[in-house]
């Protein structure tokens, strides 16, 4: 069946340095990418996402990677601060036009002051 | 303030004593679902419902029910939990009438544990 990988599981960064999670989809038909920060205690939360039709999308510090070819996705984070620790999502659709995703494990970002 | 609101946020329960975790939505949301979120598995999807009473499955459905009666509530049933049943809850919800736009809107979660 479908599915999304994602790694690193733990990444730890000093602040100020840059982090990167990578994510690796099966489904040739994806065509959406979304990326979510869960802080503790709360709900997924979307941040950026890319569709198909486009290799790069960036928002401020934040920026999303997509290699079709490859079936490889990237979540790059610059100038990391205090904030940004969270764990991070990434998801690809399943079905076009529909809101079905399988979302990867996970990637519990920690930002050393 | 536009939000989903899942109740209870923590519930301790015994085998087979049925239980309901509610969800609302006040943002005219057509499209709801139930998600499970357990270590290393990330976030599967329970139930979804593309509008009121139009429900179904998604990839771990056994033991759960849903219902959606009305747009804004769609609540999740589990009829006899079992200790499998334990995990972090998420309710999330997403406009559909004015095109495909992809986010997913999630509620605070509701943390159950089966004892």
């Amino acid at each position: 069946g479908e599915n999304v990988e994602q790694h690193p599981s733990t990444l730890s960064v000093q602040e100020g340095d840059s982090a990167v999670i990578k994510c690796t989809y099966s489904d040739s038909a994806s065509n959406y990418f979304p990326w979510y920060k869960q802080e503790l205690g709360k709900g997924p939360q979307l941040i950026i996402d890319i569709r198909s039709n486009v290799g790069e999308k960036k928002d401020q510090r934040i920026a999303v990677t997509l290699n079709k070819t490859a079936k490889h996705f990237s979540l790059h984070i610059t100038e990391t601060q205090p904030e940004d620790s969270a764990v991070y999502f990434c998801a690809a659709s399943i079905q076009s036009g529909t809101y079905k995703y399988i979302f990867g494990t996970g990637t519990r970002l920690k930002v050393l002051a | 303030e536009a939000q989903v609101t899942q109740n209870p946020r923590y519930l301790i329960t015994v085998t087979g004593k049925k239980l309901t975790v509610t969800c609302s939505q006040n943002m005219n949301h057509e499209y709801m679902s139930w998600y499970r979120q357990d270590p290393g598995l990330g976030l599967r999807q329970i139930y979804y419902s593309m509008n009121v009473e139009v429900t179904d499955k998604g990839d771990v459905p056994e033991g759960y029910k849903v219902s959606r009666k009305e747009k804004r509530n769609f609540p999740l049933i589990l009829e006899s939990p079992s200790p499998n049943q334990t995990s972090l809850y998420f309710c999330a919800s997403t406009p559909t009438s004015a095109g495909y736009t992809g986010e997913l809107f999630f509620g605070e979660g509701s943390r159950l544990t089966v004892l």
